[in-house]
Order: C-alpha cells, then structure tokens, then sequence
C-alpha cells in the first residue's frame, strides 16, 4: 500500500555489510534526487540517516551510505552493529499530488 | 537545538475531532526558511503524510489528499507552535502523529516525539 517498496525484512552478521532497496517510479525515487532514509527504534521518532540520496546528516556515521539507479535508491550499512537493528524507511519527493512519500519499511536484524 | 514537543489526547472518539499541538524551541514557526510537517504512523498504513504549513511573505498549506477535505494545520505565532485538527476521525485514523521540520532539503531534520491517537468509543 505505500507508494514505494522495500523488502520486508533483511538481516547480518555484526561486521557485515547489508544493503536495503528502495523502488518507485519516475514520478519519485527516479526523477528527483531527493530522496531520504529514516532508522527508527522501537517506540522513538524516525531518525533522519541520509538526504538527497547520498548525503549523511552531522552526527551520522559514515557506516552508513546512499546511492540511486533508475527507480531504485538503496541504503547500504557497512560494519553492521547490534545497535543498527532498527526498522529503516525511504522517503521520496513526488510530483503527483502527494508530494511526499514513504517505502513500508524495512526490519534490519543484526544476527 | 531545535526541539518539537508535541501534546494532545490519545483517545478522541468516532466523529469526533482529533487536535494536537506542536510546541517549537530553536526555531521559529514563522521561519522563512522551513515548513512544519504533519506525519503519522500505522500498522496498517505505515507512514503518512498529512500536511504542511510554512511562511514565505504569507502562509502557505498544503495537504495530502486522502484528509484534505478532514484537515486543518494551523500556526500559532504567538506561541510558536504549529497544530493538527483532524475532522471526522474514523478507527482507520488511529496512528502515532508525529510533527516535523524541514528546512533548506527535502529531509525531515526534527521530529516531536509522537503522540497515540486512538479513535475509539
């Protein structure tokens, strides 16, 4: 039912790298360089992560990283931690009438 | 630092209208550099977007369609705060509401600490 998709759930290994995709159309993800990534802990606000595809926020590891190709941004997190599992949702502006839109979200467990 | 803390009840009955506040520190309402967004959150729905309001020389809002027709946001200056009415809240409104800012990007940099709203009677 969100406007963009993302897998349900992904998960590694403390110090691996794990990559969480991002999919929507022209009218978003892959007409406008603008879109960003949100962590959120259970119970607590999202926490911005990264901004127009990617740029990371101060105070934000460089652990984590953003790229786009066509429709698809995708977050990567390199050097997984335990504290990095989180749910991690994608933002997109869109020209349609909603102009902006989220992914469902994404489950990251740290095995 | 820029803090949102938000307030209002979490219960609010069938029919009935949902009002929230968002109380703004390290920033202001009236910034003509930002623009005070309205978001919640639902099982069912995930994140939402529901509006804005921001202030270029004059205000400006804009809402999501799916509430247009059910949602106010409003400023208010002298508190420096921004507000949620929600007319005719259904069950299907029941979410976690959350204010937030943007300024200069397309990122919501701040966020309130969300509130439950429950629609139920």
């Amino acid at each position: 039912q969100s406007a963009l998709t993302q897998p349900a759930s992904v998960s590694g290994s403390p110090g691996q790298s794990i990559t969480i995709s991002c999919t929507g159309t022209s009218s978003d993800v892959g007409g406008y360089d603008f879109v960003s990534w949100y962590q959120q802990h259970p119970g607590k606000a999202p926490k911005p992560m990264i901004y127009d595809v990617t740029n990371r926020p101060s105070g934000v590891s460089d652990r984590f990283s953003g790229s786009k190709s066509g429709n698809t941004a995708s977050l990567t997190i390199s050097g997984l931690q335990a504290e990095d599992e989180a749910d991690y949702y994608c933002s997109s502006y869109s020209i349609t009438t909603t102009p902006v839109v989220f992914g469902g979200g994404t489950k990251l467990t740290v095995l | 630092q820029v803090q949102l803390q938000q307030s209002g009840p979490g219960l609010v009955k069938p029919s009935q209208t949902l009002s929230l506040s968002c109380a703004i520190s390290g920033d202001s309402v009236s910034s003509n550099s930002a623009a005070w967004h309205w978001i919640r959150q639902s099982p069912s729905r995930g994140l939402e977007w529901l509006g804005r309001t921001y202030y270029r020389s004059k205000w400006y809002n804009e809402y999501a369609v799916s509430v247009k027709s059910r949602l106010s946001i409003n400023a208010d200056t002298s508190k420096n705060q921004l507000s949620l009415q929600l007319n005719s809240v259904t069950p299907e409104d029941t979410a976690v509401y959350y204010c937030a800012r943007r300024s200069g990007t397309y990122l919501f940099d701040y966020w309130g600490q969300g509130v439950l709203v429950t629609v139920s009677s």
